[in-house]
């Protein structure tokens, strides 16, 4: 089955500081997809990365796939209180749509 | 659009109780996803399916069942219910293969 491991766990960061979260895969992946949830909320899709290489960006928010497509970061610039929350990656490991997902790297904003 | 639907919100059960927790998305997506998410854990895909009248197994599919008898609804059954089925529940859906997943708000059940 496709193992995911996302680190660090947990990272508490000052307002206005950037931070870096990690996603890694023991297989090669179809697709690698990036979540953010809130408590007791459901799951907004942030990115889809399919290439090796491909990096992409939305506002303050960048994520890459490198070239062997078993490894993803997703990297905050100027952290806000509204990045916190857990950020969780799906990927795609066999091409068949069908996600697993690591559990999460938890996201701490201090104002 | 309301996107992905999901009720009840939140449910308490009594082991051996039965109940259906019902998922709707109009989006005219062919592909829907049941997940559990216990705490502390990524989600673990229970069933899914590829379009009405189409289901399959996931990770985790004993003490569940589905059905997919229209494209828009999606129902997950629990029969039985168990302490171990206690966790929050989402629904997701997609239009294509290889296309994003939406999901819904969840439903957050305890079964005691």
């Amino acid at each position: 089955s496709q193992e995911l491991e996302q680190s660090p766990q947990s990272l508490i960061v000052q307002e206005g500081k950037n931070l870096t979260i990690n996603c890694t895969s023991s297989k090669t992946l179809y697709g690698l997809y990036w979540y953010k949830q809130k408590y007791g909320e459901g799951l907004i899709f942030l990115m889809m990365l399919q290439k090796g290489g491909e990096e992409k960006s939305h506002e303050k928010i960048t994520a890459k796939l490198d070239e062997k497509k078993q490894q993803s970061s997703l990297h905050i610039t100027a952290s806000q209180p509204s990045h916190a929350g857990i950020y969780l990656c799906g990927a795609d490991g066999r091409g068949n749509n069908r996600l697993a997902f690591g559990k999460g790297n938890q996201v701490v904003v201090i104002p | 659009n309301a996107g992905v639907t999901q009720t009840p919100k939140f449910r308490i059960l009594k082991i051996g109780q039965s109940m259906t927790l019902q998922c709707a998305q109009d989006m005219n997506h062919n592909y829907m996803y049941w997940y559990r998410q216990d705490p502390g854990m990524g989600l673990k895909l229970i069933y899914y399916s590829v379009g009405a009248g189409i289901t399959d197994k996931g990770e985790v599919p004993n003490g569940y069942n589905v059905s997919r008898s229209t494209t828009e609804d999606f129902p997950l059954r629990l029969e039985l219910a168990a302490p171990s089925q206690t966790s929050v529940y989402f629904c997701a859906s997609s239009h294509l293969f290889g296309d994003t997943q939406y999901f819904g708000p969840g439903t957050r059940l305890t079964v005691l």
